[in-house]
């Protein structure tokens, strides 16, 4: 019962080029939805979070885009950074809930 | 800046033994999470915890699992009796409020043998 999808296990990017990681939900229920950074041994650190009454939240480098009719939200990266490899998890949530729901991440390689 | 810490960093025990994972939310946060990974799978939630009691919790937190927060900073995790599919690292996580961002500790890695 795949709630959160990420249907890219990896990507490799160009450094200073955009990197967009894509993420899918089923439940219509969720009404947050973050995304976390995590590097091996580490636990998952927070990135940046979108509500579901916004479409767009920007920090940064971070972007998240949300597409509510499509159930669709991505993570846009620019300029990205070796920094930056590491493997991004998308999460939702709902108001009636507190618990996280996790995609299975995305393995970012940003190459030099 | 304000960090959750969990000890220890790494468990090994034997199956059938009992384990207890620590962890110290940030401070003036009121809700915490116990959230596990499977090598090679997603994270997992398996239960939450506010004023006291368990708000939430997942089908994987069985009567093995238990939670407590016995003091104003700690906020433990206890297995039972452990098996080997208990095999994993093991999150805590905290936030200011339900519908916030959740700060996640640097996990504990509990292998049973």
């Amino acid at each position: 019962d795949q709630q959160v999808k990420q249907n890219s296990p990896s990507l490799s990017v160009q450094e200073g080029r955009i990197s967009i990681l894509n993420c899918d939900y089923t439940n219509s229920m969720f009404d947050y939805f973050l995304w976390y950074k995590k590097y091996p041994a580490e636990g998952p650190t927070f990135l940046i979070s979108i509500s579901s009454i916004k479409d767009k939240n920007e920090d940064g480098r971070f972007t998240v885009f949300l597409n509510k009719s499509a159930k669709h939200l991505s993570l846009h990266i620019v300029p990205s950074q070796p920094g930056d490899s590491a493997v991004y998890f998308c999460a939702a949530t709902s108001g009636s809930q507190g618990n996280l729901i996790f995609g299975k991440g995305t393995k970012l390689s940003v190459k030099p | 800046e304000p960090e959750v810490t969990q000890t220890p960093s790494h468990q090994v025990t034997q199956m059938g033994q009992e384990v207890i994972l620590r962890c110290v939310p940030i401070s003036n946060h009121l809700y915490f999470y116990w959230y596990r990974q499977i090598l090679g799978q997603k994270v997992e939630f398996l239960v939450s915890f506010y004023n006291n009691e368990i708000s939430e919790k997942s089908e994987i937190f069985d009567d093995q699992f238990s939670v407590e927060r016995p003091d104003g900073s700690n906020f433990t995790l206890k297995i039972r009796s452990t098996k080997l599919e208990d095999s994993a690292m093991y999150f805590c996580a905290s936030s200011e409020d339900r519908a916030n961002e959740q700060f996640f500790g640097p996990g504990t890695r509990l292998t049973v043998l």
